[in-house]
């Protein structure tokens, strides 16, 4: 069965540190993979998504995420996160039957 | 273009009691979905449909009930309410089973 796994649940970072959350999936076929984020309150929103091509994908915001298909990893990145990066972050991926599975999100707050 | 429309924003029900949840979208989308959203549990699909006409279960769908008489609207009904139905409700629209969700703005329902 497809799966994703978010392993970090929770982060707290400074304004001005990077930032990466962990997203796993587990599949062997062909994936379309995304991130969305909620904003406390919020409904979510999409950040980024990979199809094909280069694996490295830049997002709205200045986030980016990188798919290594050996890893089955598709990690969200961020150099520097601001306050209003507060959120909480959720990594989706579509394969077999077109089915759309989340995982269980990462909450991130940022500290003025 | 309003995107998905979902309404009520709240409610409150007694246990027991049904009720109906409305989406909609204008976008022309095919695919449909409903979600719950708990807490350390992200999004865990209810049903979906595919397009008018068609809908099928996803891994939480005991009880509720979903129809698609029209490529526009796609409601979610409360049978007989209990206390752990209390959650966030997401509904989601894509335009094909490969692309990226558009979600509403949530209904928070709490069942006394």
């Amino acid at each position: 069965a497809q799966s994703v796994s978010q392993h970090n649940h929770h982060v707290i970072l400074s304004e001005a540190a990077s930032l990466e959350l962990g997203c796993n999936y587990s599949y062997g076929g062909t994936v379309n993979l995304f991130w969305y984020v909620q904003y406390p309150g919020q409904h979510l929103q999409l950040l980024l998504k990979y199809f094909s091509g280069d694996p490295l994908v830049k997002g709205i915001k200045g986030f980016e995420a990188e798919f290594i298909k050996s890893k089955f990893s598709f990690n969200l990145r961020k150099p520097s996160v601001q306050w209003s990066d507060t959120a909480e972050y959720f990594c989706a991926v579509i394969g077999g039957y077109q089915k759309v599975t989340f995982g269980t999100g990462t909450k991130l707050q940022v500290i003025p | 273009n309003a995107g998905v429309t979902q309404t009520p924003k709240f409610q409150v029900l007694k246990t027991g009691q049904s009720m109906t949840l409305q989406c909609a979208q204008d976008m022309n989308h095919e695919y449909m979905s409903w979600y719950r959203q708990d807490p350390g549990m992200g999004l865990r699909l209810i049903h979906y449909s595919v397009g008018a006409g068609i809908t099928d279960q996803g891994e939480v769908p005991n009880g509720y009930n979903v129809s698609r008489s029209t490529t526009e609207d796609f409601p979610l009904r409360l049978l007989s309410a209990a206390p752990s139905q209390t959650s966030v409700y997401f509904c989601a629209s894509r335009r094909d089973g490969n692309q990226p969700q558009h979600f509403g703005d949530g209904t928070r329902l709490s069942i006394l």
